[in-house]
Parts: structure tokens; C-alpha cells; sequence
């Protein structure tokens, strides 16, 4: 069967550094998500990685090992508006996405 | 705001109700989604409507009923619903085609309860 894994919960320090992790096992690999859902409020996209490394976008950076089944989300100085569920998903050979549960990231002052 | 809206963005009913939900996208997509987010579980995908074509049914249970009328507009309507269907129902959209990846686009969700 097609499997995300993810840590259900992480609590960090504001200002600090924060990585989540996704490992995953699916029928093919076309690429993998990180989305970032408020509560009570619709995810949004975050990043997508298809080739093996670190991709850059301001405070958060994502990385993909495709050999390993394994990516993380990595959160520089975190900041309250951090606080959220970050959500792994892979899109399989079919081009579907396979989700994981996310992660409820809290962030103490 | 994502271009993708949904309402109502909270629903109580009973269990011999019927309702709808509505989902509308401003984005010119040709692929529309309705997943089911319960509390630490995956986002579970429900029905995929392609170019108003559905193109994925997982295995839902009949008293959901999805409706394409338009490649902006879905429908989900909902009948003898059970308690345990108490969830936030997830409406996206994104540009199908030639096998592309493409990201999703999510609305704010109809929180439902079911009593």
C-alpha cells in the first residue's frame, strides 16, 4: 500500500529552527508537496520538489532525497504566524496525490 | 484567498437531512476535488471531476452525491448522513492535462456536523 509519514506534532521556540519530516513509500514518484494549513482555513502550497536537494524560498527551505523516500521541511526563524499543520504529500504514477496526516507545529514565544 | 470559494463555511444538520455544498473556482482550472480532512488523519480524496468529467470515485459511500454542472462550479450534496461523516470537507482545483504536475488550489472548507 501507498504510505506518508509524518511526526503528529512539534513544538519549537520562536525565533529558532524547525525541520519536519516525511518519509514515504508510493507506487511511482512524480514529485512531492508541502502545503501549510491554519486552523479552520485552507492549505496553501508551500513547495515542490521532483529532483533530489535543497530548494530555497525565503525562511523555508525543502528537501528531497528520492532514494531514501525521505524529504523535510526546514523552518528558520520561526516566527508565531508559523503555528500551523504542514502537510507531506507525494503524487504517485498516476498522478494522484497521496497525503500524509501533517504535522501541528507549535511555536512558544 | 486562494480563487477557489466554498459555502457554507459551517453546516449542521441531522441525520434525515439533505444538503448541499458549493464550491466555486476563479482560476480557469479544468480539474475540481472534493476531499475529507478528519482530526489527524490524511486528506482523504473523494471525487475528481476532469474537464466536468469524473474521473475518480474512492470507493464513497452513496449518500455523498457529487455534481459538475461547469468547470467552475461542484457540487456535493449530502443525504442520510451518519454522525461519523462530522468533518471538514475540502474542495481544489488545479490545470490538468498531458500528465502535468500541477499544484492545487484549496478552498476554506465547509466544517459539517452531523447530529
Amino acid at each position: 500500500g501507498q504510505n506518508i509519514d509524518q511526526p503528529t506534532e512539534m513544538t519549537a521556540t520562536e525565533g529558532a529552527i524547525v525541520q519536519i519530516n516525511c518519509t514515504y513509500q508510493t507506487s511511482g514518484f512524480n514529485g512531492l508537496f508541502w502545503y501549510q494549513q491554519h486552523a479552520g482555513e485552507a492549505p496553501t502550497f508551500l513547495s515542490y520538489n521532483v529532483l533530489d536537494g535543497l530548494e530555497e524560498k525565503g525562511r523555508f527551505s525543502s528537501f528531497l532525497s528520492r532514494s531514501k523516500g525521505y524529504s523535510y521541511l526546514l523552518l528558520k526563524e520561526l516566527q508565531m504566524k508559523d503555528s500551523a499543520s504542514y502537510l507531506c504529500a507525494v503524487l504517485d504514477s498516476n498522478y494522484q496525490l497521496i497525503w500524509g496526516a501533517g504535522t501541528k507545529l507549535i511555536i512558544k514565544p | 484567498e486562494t480563487g477557489v470559494t466554498q459555502t457554507p463555511r459551517h453546516l449542521v444538520m441531522g441525520m434525515t437531512n439533505k444538503k448541499s455544498l458549493k464550491c466555486e473556482q476563479h482560476l480557469g482550472h479544468n480539474a475540481m476535488y472534493w476531499y475529507k480532512q478528519s482530526a489527524k488523519k490524511p486528506l482523504e480524496l473523494m471525487f475528481v471531476y476532469n474537464f466536468k468529467e469524473q474521473t475518480e470515485n474512492n470507493s464513497v459511500p452513496s449518500r455523498f452525491s457529487p455534481e459538475c454542472p461547469n468547470s467552475s462550479h461542484l457540487f456535493l450534496h449530502l443525504h442520510t448522513l451518519q454522525p461519523e461523516d462530522s468533518a471538514l470537507y475540502l474542495c481544489a482545483s488545479s490545470q490538468e492535462g498531458g500528465g502535468r504536475v500541477n499544484e492545487q488550489f484549496f478552498g476554506p472548507g465547509t466544517r459539517l456536523t452531523v447530529l
